[in-house]
């Protein structure tokens, strides 16, 4: 079993939109969840990060972490062409410091279309 | 001020041929990391130098890959003898707290 699933998708939905974006983990020791957003081409580019359950909200973006059912989502109101990407969720476990390896989920396709 | 920079951007090799991929981390970064992404697959760590202490090559799929690095500077890949599986995008990424990504290397070995 990998350490952090993720469904590739693609995900297409209409400008304007609610996303949802789903990840579950297998191990509880992870500590640190990240959202990284990839255009085509690119570096993937840190768009959130959490270290507790319960929601964090930044503009659009909210990122929602569940540790008792390891399970950690991005929502995207109001989604904008501009939002189409792949999103990786990542995570890590490294208790008490914010360094080490990260975990990655395959990424999901979304495209949004005006 | 400048982020992560990688090169070459793109390269193509044979079969066998050795392959020396550069990283410029974000100055002050003390941590530095490489990951491989196979097309369509999330990022696969390789390995990880964090200062002076010894690197975390656990990610390393065999021993035709290493790397190394200068102090808090540069990184080099190595991979030797290449194969057709080694072909994806090499991504680095330095961190002192969250870790930026540089645009990555795309490697194709015909």
């Amino acid at each position: 079993q990998k350490e952090v699933e993720q469904d590739p998708g693609p995900l297409s939905v209409p400008e304007g939109a609610i996303v949802s974006l789903n990840c579950t983990y297998s191990n509880s020791a992870f500590q640190y969840f990240m959202w990284y957003r990839q255009y085509s081409r690119k570096g993937p580019e840190l768009l959130m990060y959490t270290y507790s359950s319960g929601n964090k909200e930044d503009g659009r973006f909210t990122a929602q972490v569940d540790k008792s059912s390891k399970y950690i989502s991005l929502f995207i109101r109001d989604s904008q062409p501009s939002d189409s990407a792949t999103y990786l969720c990542a995570i890590k476990s490294e208790r008490g410091s914010t360094l080490g390896r990260l975990y990655f989920g395959r990424g999901t396709q979304l495209t949004v279309w005006p | 001020g400048a982020g992560v920079s990688q090169s070459p951007s793109n390269k193509v090799t044979e079969k066998g041929k050795d392959v020396e991929l550069r990283c410029d981390p974000i100055s002050g970064h003390t941590a530095l990391y490489w990951y491989r992404q196979r097309l369509g697959q999330g990022l696969e760590f390789l390995i990880y130098f964090q200062g002076n202490s010894a690197p975390d090559k656990s990610g390393l799929p065999s021993d035709r890959f290493s790397a190394e690095r200068t102090g808090e500077s540069v990184s080099t890949l190595t991979i030797q003898r290449t194969q057709q599986e080694d072909s994806a995008v090499y991504l680095c990424a330095s961190s002192l707290d969250s870790q930026y990504f540089g645009p990555g290397t795309r490697l194709l070995v015909l």
